[in-house]
């Protein structure tokens, strides 16, 4: 089955621990991209991937970092996560041609 | 800079009334994509449509359609005969060839549909 996904899909953790969200996807998509969503605010896009060793930062990249060494996996790396980081994550893939994304079932991370 | 405004944050109906979600966008593109997307409460992300700026069709997929006019940059989305399995939040999103491939969304409206 064709699809995107995420671990864990809930984390909670406090703050500045290092943590980590694993993102892959079976479709050999090139482009890659996380996103994370806050009330009121809609989907703000934080880093993306157009290949692999391509990435290039969103709207929102500060706090986090990202790497491709695979073109299936796009980890999500929270350094020193702290309280603002608290929301709902989506990893996303596609192809580059045509611009759909397909997401994962999500992330929701707490730190407290 | 590129922008999505989905104006209305929640909307109310009772079953079978219809109702249209707006979304208007800003771009400089030529060449650029809005997408619709719901987000019902178990919070997973359903592509709805992709309509590319060169194809102002509306479409229709069964109770739902889609109004795409360039002229005032807007992607209006219609449910017609509401159901309570509508109840959602929609996102419409834009993603343009410049600037590599980020997607906008916009805030997304709520939708409640009433039994």
């Amino acid at each position: 089955e064709a699809q995107v996904t995420q671990n864990p899909r809930y984390l909670i953790t406090v703050t500045g621990k290092k943590l980590t969200v694993t993102c892959s996807q079976n479709m050999n998509h090139e482009y890659m991209s996380w996103y994370r969503q806050d009330p009121g605010l809609g989907l703000r896009q934080i880093y993306y991937s157009m290949n692999v060793e391509v990435t290039d930062k969103g709207d929102v990249p500060e706090g986090y970092k990202v790497s491709r060494k695979e073109k299936r996996n796009f980890p999500l790396i929270l350094e020193s996560p702290s309280p603002n980081q608290t929301s709902l994550y989506f990893c996303a893939s596609g192809r580059t041609g045509d611009h759909e994304q397909f997401f994962g079932p999500g992330t929701r991370l707490t730190v407290l | 800079a590129q922008k999505v405004t989905q104006a209305q944050t929640e909307i109310s109906v009772v079953e079978k009334e219809d109702v249209t979600l707006d979304c208007v966008y800003e771009t400089r593109d030529t060449t650029y994509y809005l997408f619709w997307y719901k987000q019902p409460p178990s919070g997973e992300l359903v592509f709805l449509i992709r309509r590319n700026s060169f194809d102002e069709q509306n479409e229709i997929s069964g109770r739902y359609s889609w109004n795409f006019q360039k002229s005032t940059s807007s992607f209006n989305f219609t449910i017609t005969a509401s159901q309570v399995v509508d109840s959602a939040v929609y996102f419409c999103a834009l993603s343009a060839d410049t600037g590599g491939f980020k997607t906008i969304f916009g805030a997304g409206t709520r939708l409640f549909v009433k039994a």
